[in-house]
């Protein structure tokens, strides 16, 4: 069954510093979206994507935060100086239309640890 | 705002019972609402999606009810099973399909 997949699954970095995270969405599927789940907290929405650009984004997804599709079949999530509290599980998920029948399937998450 | 939460934070049964997880939404225009299971350290599985025109939606041993006058939920488990054992999120979406989470309840079906 075709699933989403998300690279690195742990990712470490130093304050300050810009951090790339990774997702291959199912290849048949539109509508992608990013996801942070801060540990022992709801799973948070940050941004959604669609025909290369940008359909809605939380409070959350501020200037720090950018979204890309450079290929046909990666899309990504940077976070361009990182925080403490940007520290968190990234979930990406896709799905193929954006009717009310459709389900978003989502990847195993990146764990960020920022220190 | 939408806000979603869900009762109870934590369950703990003996394997074979029948259980319920609810929810509750505070905006009843919802376009969806989907429960997910989430196992320890890893991704959200999708369970049940029920549409905003369904009443319910069932899944083998699952049955996910929806009221949206009342703004609630239900996730019906017959017969649990050790393997059930999980945190159960359910969310709702909005006319943008962007998902606002429950906190999750976290069920321990003991052998």
């Amino acid at each position: 069954e075709p699933e989403v997949t998300q690279t690195p699954s742990h990712q470490v970095t130093q304050m300050g510093q810009e951090v790339i995270l990774r997702c291959v969405p199912i290849s048949n599927h539109l509508y992608f979206y990013w996801y942070r789940q801060i540990l022992g907290q709801k799973v948070e929405f940050l941004v959604s994507f669609y025909n290369n650009e940008i359909s809605e984004k939380s409070e959350i997804f501020d200037d720090q935060f950018s979204v890309e599709r450079p290929d046909g079949s990666n899309f990504t999530l940077k976070i361009r100086s990182t925080k403490l509290e940007d520290s968190a599980m990234y979930f990406c998920a896709s799905s193929q239309l954006r009717t009310a029948k459709e389900t978003q399937y989502f990847g195993p998450g990146t764990r960020l640890l920022v220190l | 705002k939408q806000e979603v939460t869900q009762i109870p934070a934590a369950l703990s049964v003996p394997e074979g019972e029948n259980l319920v997880l609810n929810c509750s939404f505070t905006d009843s225009a919802i376009y969806n609402l989907q429960w997910f299971r989430q196992d320890p350290g890893k991704g959200l599985t999708s369970l049940l999606l029920i549409q905003s025109s369904q009443r319910e939606q069932t899944s083998g041993r699952l049955n996910a009810s929806l009221d949206k006058s009342s703004g609630r939920s239900t996730l019906y488990i017959a017969a649990s099973q050790p393997g059930d054992s999980a945190t159960y999120l359910c969310a709702a979406s909005d006319y943008g399909q962007n998902f606002v989470f429950g906190p999750g309840t976290r069920l321990s079906v003991l052998p």
